[in-house]
């Protein structure tokens, strides 16, 4: 049971556009969604959250929204450069006592952004 | 932030054998997890790893097969027993600090395993 969902297995733009990385979540209980972006060989790299308080939340390039009617959130990078190629996880966490940093994460997106 | 160190960062190892990756965060932290990350797959959370307690662990994941201490704040090693090419995975160690909204979860390099 996929609770997460990243359904584009690949994303691929032009330096200077607007990439848009989707991702929908099944359990109504997550409150809490995180962004990560991976490079082979490392762990994931915190990039922006958003809690269901919220639908938008920026931070310099990068934008998330979060639509919780439709349990969809995206992920918006504005412009797009070369050395945001990476594979990009979305993920979501649920409340609860020790719950929070314990995650569900999708399945990845590869995006690749091309000069 | 914290800067979370894993070792090894890589290994081979036969079948049948037990690997234990160590997981060392720079300062205290509340939370610390392991997560599996198969060839071509999401992560998957293994188990949380509760200070001086036994670890709780994720539907499908046993403590026999994945053992994991964790004896203090900013220290937990997980193993992986009885091995098999199965197992060939990267392994994550994950640490948080605090337990509420808007916790950040900060990730270690990670440890890829291969299993011959």
């Amino acid at each position: 049971d996929q609770q997460v969902k990243q359904n584009s297995p690949s994303l691929s733009v032009q330096e200077g556009r607007i990439s848009i990385l989707n991702c929908d979540y099944t359990n109504s209980m997550f409150d809490y969604f995180l962004w990560y972006k991976k490079y082979p060989a490392e762990g994931p790299t915190f990039l922006i959250s958003i809690s269901s308080i919220k639908d938008k939340n920026e931070d310099g390039r990068f934008t998330v929204f979060l639509n919780k009617s439709a349990k969809h959130l995206s992920l918006h990078i504005v412009p797009s450069q070369p050395g945001d190629s990476s594979v990009y996880f979305c993920a979501a966490s649920a409340p609860g006592g020790t719950s929070y940093g314990k995650l569900t994460f999708g399945q990845g997106t590869i995006l690749t952004v091309h000069p | 932030s914290a800067v979370i160190s894993q070792k090894p960062s890589r290994d081979i190892c036969q079948r049948g054998t037990s690997l234990t990756i160590q997981c060392q965060v720079d300062s205290q932290v509340t939370m610390m997890f392991w997560y599996r990350q198969q060839p071509g797959q999401s992560l998957t959370l293994i188990a949380t790893a509760n200070q001086g307690s036994e670890a709780t662990y994720e539907s499908g994941f046993v403590i026999d097969k994945f053992p994991i201490s964790r004896p203090n704040l900013t220290f937990s090693t997980l193993t992986v027993s009885n091995m098999s090419p199965e197992d060939s995975s990267i392994y994550l160690c994950s640490a948080s600090r605090t337990g509420g909204l808007n916790t950040e979860a900060f990730f270690g390099q990670g440890t890829r395993l291969t299993v011959v």
